[in-house]
């Protein structure tokens, strides 16, 4: 099992949908969990952070996180063509002594 | 947070040959990461920089063919050592930004080993 696991796309949807973006990990003493945009040819950049479970939203991006199943999503309301990107989902995890781990991301495609 | 500055930003290499990439920070940082990310593929930790002290490398990575500097707060250069077509990857330099475990990456550098 990998450490951190998404969904795999490309996910497509209309431009105005809600986007669902998933990932689950396997160290169940993982306390951070982070989602990353990159587009085509750029580095990563920071989009949510989240550290307790329940949800926590900014503007049009909510994660949620559920420890007990060891899941964390982001849902984009409203997706507009400008969040075409993959999205990387990281876990900071402590079986190896406590480093970032990324997903292998999630390409979304948002169709006008 | 943290601006990175990495250079080159692309580079066509010739394989046996070695390559390195330069990471300037805008502030001081104490931990500065090194990332690999294959064609198609998500972040690879290469290693773990800390000044003052040898590079923390994982799994996989040895410090022979990726050779880190780390001689002040704001400064880091990774090398790649003996490349081989395989190593064709962008590598990405980043450092703790806004909050703790937060990563601010630079803008990578896209290597390619003919």
């Amino acid at each position: 099992q990998k450490e951190v696991e998404q969904n795999s796309g490309p996910l497509s949807v209309p431009e105005g949908a809600i986007a669902s973006l998933n990932c689950t990990y396997s160290d169940r003493g993982s306390q951070s969990f982070f989602w990353y945009r990159q587009y085509s040819g750029k580095s990563p950049e920071l989009i949510m952070f989240i550290y307790s479970n329940g949800d926590k939203e900014d503007g049009r991006f909510t994660a949620q996180l559920n420890k007990a199943s060891q899941y964390v999503s982001l849902l984009i309301r409203d997706s507009q063509p400008s969040d075409s990107a993959t999205y990387l989902c990281a876990v900071l995890t402590y079986n190896q002594g406590g480093k970032l781990i990324f997903g292998q991301g999630t390409e979304l495609s948002v169709k006008p | 947070s943290a601006v990175i500055s990495q250079k080159p930003s692309r580079d066509i290499c010739q394989r046996g040959t070695s390559l390195t990439i330069q990471c300037q920070v805008d502030s001081q940082v104490t931990m500065m990461f090194w990332y690999r990310q294959q064609p198609g593929q998500s972040l690879t930790l290469i290693a773990t920089a800390n000044q003052g002290s040898e590079a923390t490398y994982e799994s996989g990575f040895v410090i022979d063919k990726f050779p880190i500097s780390r001689p002040n707060l704001t400064f880091s250069t990774l090398t790649v050592s003996n490349m081989s077509p395989e190593d064709s990857s962008i590598y990405l330099c980043s450092v703790e930004g806004t909050g703790a475990n937060v990563l601010t990456f630079g803008a990578g550098s896209r290597l390619t080993v003919l």
